[in-house]
């Protein structure tokens, strides 16, 4: 069984659409996270939910709106789709938002992004 | 910035042989994770090490920790040719900020 799952794994699209990704997390977490991986393999946070409430909001544009209907499930959705978008969306999951104490994070595969 | 460096980029070896990869960082830690991530798939969890110890093991795996010189190492011994991935150290700071991660190590490890 999948620990964390999203769909699409690939999703190629045009610019100036929006578009959405789906995830969820069967492993009971209260913390839900979406990464983005550049082209040159840099991973870094976008937003942070626990138990469905935004806590981390690392600048991204308004384009992007993570929405979480409950702690088991935390979407993207991406307006006005720009090329700079095209790069790999993590979705992720924890016990809880406090890293400091050895939780862990459990990754989804990713989902592959590509802007034309 | 928090974002730490990770080297050497990119590491090929033959199997057999031992891979050194180390990470670097600027601000205190709580912990550091190491994660692993194989082509075209999600990062794994491989080790954590917290600030106050300085050597942790995993099967093959051995993880350093030198808090003085906020530095890390994560030695794979005995490579073999699926050991091939690229590795990222992870920084935990205090609270619920999120783990910040390097730009990884790219490990070809050749049979």
């Amino acid at each position: 069984d999948t620990a964390v799952s999203q769909t699409p794994k690939y999703l190629v699209t045009q610019m100036g659409n929006d578009k959405s990704i789906k995830c969820e997390q069967n492993l009971g977490h209260d913390t839900m996270y979406w990464y983005k991986q550049d082209s040159k393999k840099f991973l870094k946070i976008m937003f942070s939910y626990n138990n469905k409430e935004l806590i981390i909001n690392e600048t991204v544009p308004n384009r992007f709106s993570p929405k979480s209907p409950d702690k088991a499930h935390l979407n993207l959705h991406i307006n006005s789709l720009e090329l700079g978008d095209s790069a790999v969306y993590f979705c992720a999951s924890s016990q809880a938002p406090d890293l400091q104490f050895g939780n862990t994070i459990y990754f989804g595969e990713g989902s592959w992004l590509t802007v034309v | 910035s928090q974002q730490g460096e990770e080297d050497p980029q990119a590491l090929s070896i033959q199997e057999g042989e031992n891979a050194t990869m180390n990470c670097s960082y600027k601000t205190s830690i709580n912990n550091l994770q190491w994660y692993r991530q194989n082509s075209g798939r999600g990062l794994v969890h491989l080790i954590l090490i917290r600030s106050n110890e300085r050597e942790k093991h995993s099967g093959r795996l051995r993880v350093t920790l030198d808090t003085s010189k906020k530095s890390s190492s994560l030695l794979i011994t005995a490579s073999r040719a699926a050991d091939t991935a690229s590795y990222f150290c992870a920084r935990s700071n205090s609270g619920n900020t999120p783990l910040v991660f390097g730009k990884g190590t790219r490990l070809s490890v050749i049979a």
